[in-house]
């Protein structure tokens, strides 16, 4: 069964507006943690941000935020201040403490950001 | 620091023949992880290492894949007697210790690109 579903179609963002990127998961397990990485054309994997599911506060990095509903299984990625750098695709993960540390990811969303 | 390193960065192979890609992870990092990434898709997991411990293998698509990983360096995925679809990004990650606590991020490398002719 998919844990992470991104099921947004590839998105056009103007630079310096925000966006907001959707991620829902499944798990049965009260403690897991949530990733968000970022993948430019150029293939590598970037981390970007992390919420553990018993962080009180949602997570914050500079211009990343994660808009955290435990009750919901969402963990949405926003991206504020949209820069032309941001173009890439967006994934993301669930680690699960039964399931050795591995990363379950979902398929991504396309996000270009446009001048 | 350095990063997770990968290499070759590219490797074109026949069908049939066996390969080797090799991953350096980021200096102490006991935990080391191997993912494959199809075209146009999301990371699937292969395979995890953690300092001795036996390694979690239950993500390996078939008896064609193994991995070794030599104390808490340097690690080698094998595929042997590729298909065509193998063909993917074979992408490496390290964390620090594999406890997955909040400091346990996976640091990615570049990843190889693997095509099977």
């Amino acid at each position: 069964a998919q844990k992470i579903t991104q099921t947004q179609p590839g998105m056009f963002v103007q630079e310096k507006e925000a966006v907001t990127l959707d991620c829902t998961y499944d798990t049965s397990d009260p403690s897991y943690g949530l990733f968000w990485y970022k993948q430019p054309s150029s293939g590598e994997m970037i981390f970007l941000i992390y919420q553990g599911s018993y962080d009180q506060q949602n997570a914050t990095e500079g211009r990343y935020s994660l808009n955290f509903q435990k009750a919901r299984k969402s963990a949405n990625l926003v991206i504020s201040a949209s820069q032309l750098g941001d173009s890439a695709m967006y994934f993301c993960a669930m680690r699960e403490p039964y399931g050795n540390n591995r990363l379950a990811f979902g398929k991504g969303n396309q996000v270009v950001v446009i001048p | 620091g350095a990063g997770v390193s990968q290499s070759p960065s590219n490797k074109v192979t026949e069908k049939g023949k066996d390969v080797e890609l090799r991953c350096d992870p980021i200096s102490g990092h006991t935990a080391l992880y191997w993912y494959r990434q199809r075209l146009g898709q999301g990371l699937e997991f292969l395979i995890y290492f953690q300092g001795n411990s036996a390694p979690d293998k239950s993500g390996l698509p078939s008896d064609r894949f193994s991995a070794e990983r030599t104390g808490e360096s340097v690690s080698t995925l094998t595929i042997q007697r590729t298909q065509q679809e193998d063909s993917a990004v074979y992408l490496c990650a390290s964390s620090l210790d594999g406890a997955g606590g909040a400091t346990d991020t996976q640091y990615f490398g570049p990843g190889t690109r693997l095509t099977v002719l």
